[in-house]
């Protein structure tokens, strides 16, 4: 199975900050990562897809970078609604593996 | 709107059956792969098993094969989760999502997810 590792695994910012969490994969996975925002309670959320692409309704503050091992999630200028958990999936093979997640919180 | 709602969690003993339920509206529901995921509260998200437009291609994570089978009906627009034989590690939340854009089984991702059923396993 391809492990999935993030760093750090917990941040605090504040708003307006630029936040860049970064995502490693134990194998090469291309392009096939995604980008999840989870608020406590609530399901998950798609932000971003195939590594750099924004999901639909997604704020453009929202990117996200990488291929084969690397990825990075970056927000641009936090907002307080931002203040979440971001977790990393890789697609590229079965089965797919989520990363532990990163909490950003204030 | 597209909606996902589970139902049929609860507690129940090690070695009993649970049968989780996916409801979906608002997308044409046999045109997308489905899939199921699961969090132990406050922990991680975990992939547990897929199934493909037409049910001629599942797929599971080794931590349920052989004893969790996964089932659609597209006339009711409904995805299943059959759950024998379980553990106390299988005690989770158990997400129904709905494939991004691929009615088959590689490189999925998920847009919509439902809001979760909670399956306790206990003695």
């Amino acid at each position: 199975d391809i492990q999935m590792t993030q760093s750090p695994s917990s941040l605090s910012a504040s708003v307006g900050d630029r936040v860049t969490i970064t995502c490693r994969a134990s194998h090469s996975v291309g392009r096939y990562l995604s980008w999840y925002q989870q608020k406590p309670g609530k399901a998950p959320k798609l932000l971003i897809y195939s590594a750099s692409y924004l999901q639909s309704g997604v704020p453009s503050r929202f990117s996200g970078t990488g291929s084969d091992i690397d990825f990075t999630l970056t927000i641009s200028s936090l907002q307080p609604e931002d203040f979440a958990t971001y977790s990393c999936h890789q697609s590229y093979t079965s089965p797919g593996t989520f990363g532990p997640g990163t909490k950003v919180d204030i | 709107e597209v909606q996902l709602v589970e139902s049929g969690g609860g507690l129940e003993r090690p070695g009993r059956s649970l049968r989780l339920s996916c409801v979906a509206s608002g997308f044409i529901f046999d045109d997308y792969a489905m899939h199921w995921v699961r969090q132990v509260p406050g922990k991680g998200l975990e992939w547990v098993s897929s199934i493909s437009w037409d049910s001629r291609s599942t797929d599971y994570a080794d931590s349920v094969k052989g004893r969790f089978t996964v089932s659609r009906d597209n006339a009711k627009n409904s995805l299943y989760l059959q759950m024998n034989s379980l553990r106390t590690e299988d005690s989770a939340l158990y997400y129904c999502a709905k494939d991004f854009g691929s009615s088959v089984l590689r490189h999925n991702y998920f847009d919509y997810w439902g809001q979760g059923t909670l399956v306790s396993i206990s003695s």
